[in-house]
């Protein structure tokens, strides 16, 4: 089946900095990707769709100045955590449309 | 809109036992049901899907689920639980390509 990247799997930084993370479709294109946020022992909640060649779409409540977006190619969407605070910490797993859709691994970011 | 209720933060049954996990949906238009589960530090496993057709649908390690339109209702079953079983359950439903998921439940395995 179809295969969805997540790079890095954990991330340990410091409050103020900033952090990319990459979702690589590895077999297959996708024009749209979506970003979830899973807090601990909480659902994962839609933040935003990906769309490549044009602007991410933010679900209501997200800070799109926060949370860039940049999907690049038709195989990569990337996720950069601005001004990272430790109420950013949570689990951060994309995933591409298919029939159930294709879901990375998720990473782990934790920010002190 | 679509969304999904899942009944039950935490379930425990004795391995061996029957496993079931409740989940309703509300839906303007005919949905699509899925149920995923997720492992500690993991991310998601598709379990099971419902899109069309056949009601009773069979996923893998042994779960199925059964698409109720009466009673708007996607539950989860296993008949006979095992310790592998122990895992964070998500009850979901698409809207526009996205997928909506339930709270969640937790599944406890008692040996």
């Amino acid at each position: 089946g179809a295969v969805v990247s997540q790079h890095p799997s954990w991330v340990i930084c410091k409050s103020g900095t900033s952090v990319k993370i990459e979702c690589r479709s590895l077999d297959f294109q996708a024009t749209t990707m979506f970003w979830y946020r899973q807090f601990p022992k909480q659902s994962l909640m839609l933040m935003a769709t990906s769309n490549e060649g044009s602007k991410a779409t933010y679900e209501q409540g997200v800070e799109k100045d926060k949370f860039l977006i940049n999907h690049a190619s038709l195989t990569l969407s990337t996720l950069t955590v601005t001004s990272a605070h430790p109420e950013d910490s949570s689990f951060y797993i994309c995933s591409a449309p298919g029939g159930a859709q294709y879901f990375g691994p998720g990473t782990r970011l934790l920010v002190l | 809109a679509q969304s999904v209720t899942q009944l039950g933060s935490h379930v425990s049954v004795s391995e061996g036992a029957l496993v079931l996990l409740r989940c309703n949906y509300s839906s303007s238009v005919p949905p699509y049901l899925f149920w995923y589960v997720q492992y500690p530090n993991q991310g998601l496993q598709l379990l099971l899907k419902y899109t069309t057709g056949a009601t009773l649908v069979k996923g893998i390690n042994g779960f199925e689920a059964e698409f109720k339109k009466s009673e708007t209702s996607f539950h989860l079953t296993k008949p006979s639980a095992h310790m592998s079983d122990a895992a964070e359950y998500f009850c979901a439903v698409t809207l526009d390509d996205k997928i909506i998921f339930g709270k969640g439940t937790r599944l406890h395995i008692l040996p």
